[in-house]
């Protein structure tokens, strides 16, 4: 089956480290990958995407990924992190669904803490 | 600027009522998504559409079922509410397959 996986129910970092998220994928073809973050009582946003080119993908508040082919990873990534980074973060791809359709298959979703 | 607007924002049901959640976009997006979000278990996809009048079940329809009559709007039905069926309910919309989806803010139902 395609998907994606997160293999970290929760991640913790002091404030000013740099942080880093992990999604790996598991599809056919060329995967189209996608980081959203889900603060308390609201819905997700969108923080950045790979579609094909560069490996590193800048998105959003100073977030950025690194497609790995090879590892059939897309983590994502900041330098230094703040406190108000603490959020859910979901890890997505595409998948083809049949008859040129397609959905958003989302992975379990890692929380982050930032502590100060 | 609304973007994704569901309704209603919270709900509680007994088991076997029946009630509608409205989802409306104003982005004139073709696809449009119901997810519903379960602790540990992430977001599962219910339905989703790819245009007004088309539907198709995702990864856990049972128990719902959908209506895209309008292009701005996507509506989920629980026919004969379950406690199993408690969960928050986030609908989305994207303009295109590749692009991002915009989420609503969600609804928190309950069913006891």
């Amino acid at each position: 089956a395609q998907s994606v996986a997160q293999p970290e129910d929760q991640v913790n970092v002091a404030e000013g480290n740099p942080l880093t998220v992990k999604c790996t994928y598991s599809v056919s073809g060329n995967p189209y990958l996608f980081w959203y973050v889900q603060y308390p009582n609201r819905g997700l946003q969108f923080l950045l995407k790979y579609i094909t080119g560069d490996n590193l993908v800048k998105g959003s508040y100073g977030f950025e990924a690194e497609f790995n082919k090879s590892q059939t990873s897309f983590h994502l990534k900041k330098p230094s992190a703040l406190v108000s980074d603490s959020a859910l973060y979901f890890c997505a791809v595409r998948v083809y669904s049949g008859a040129g359709s397609y959905q958003l298959t989302f992975g379990k979703g890692t929380k982050l803490s930032v502590i100060p | 600027n609304a973007g994704v607007t569901q309704t209603p924002k919270f709900r509680v049901l007994k088991t076997g009522q029946s009630m509608t959640l409205l989802c409306a976009q104003d982005m004139n997006h073709e696809y449009m998504y119901w997810y519903r979000q379960d602790p540990g278990m992430g977001l599962r996809l219910i339905h989703y559409s790819v245009g007004e009048g088309t539907t198709a079940k995702g990864e856990v329809p049972d128990g719902y079922n959908v209506s895209r009559l309008k292009k701005q709007n996507f509506l989920l039905g629980l026919e004969s509410a379950a406690p199993s069926q408690t969960s928050v309910y986030f609908c989305a919309s994207s303009d295109h397959r590749d692009t991002e989806a915009f989420f609503g803010q969600g609804t928190r139902l309950t069913v006891v």
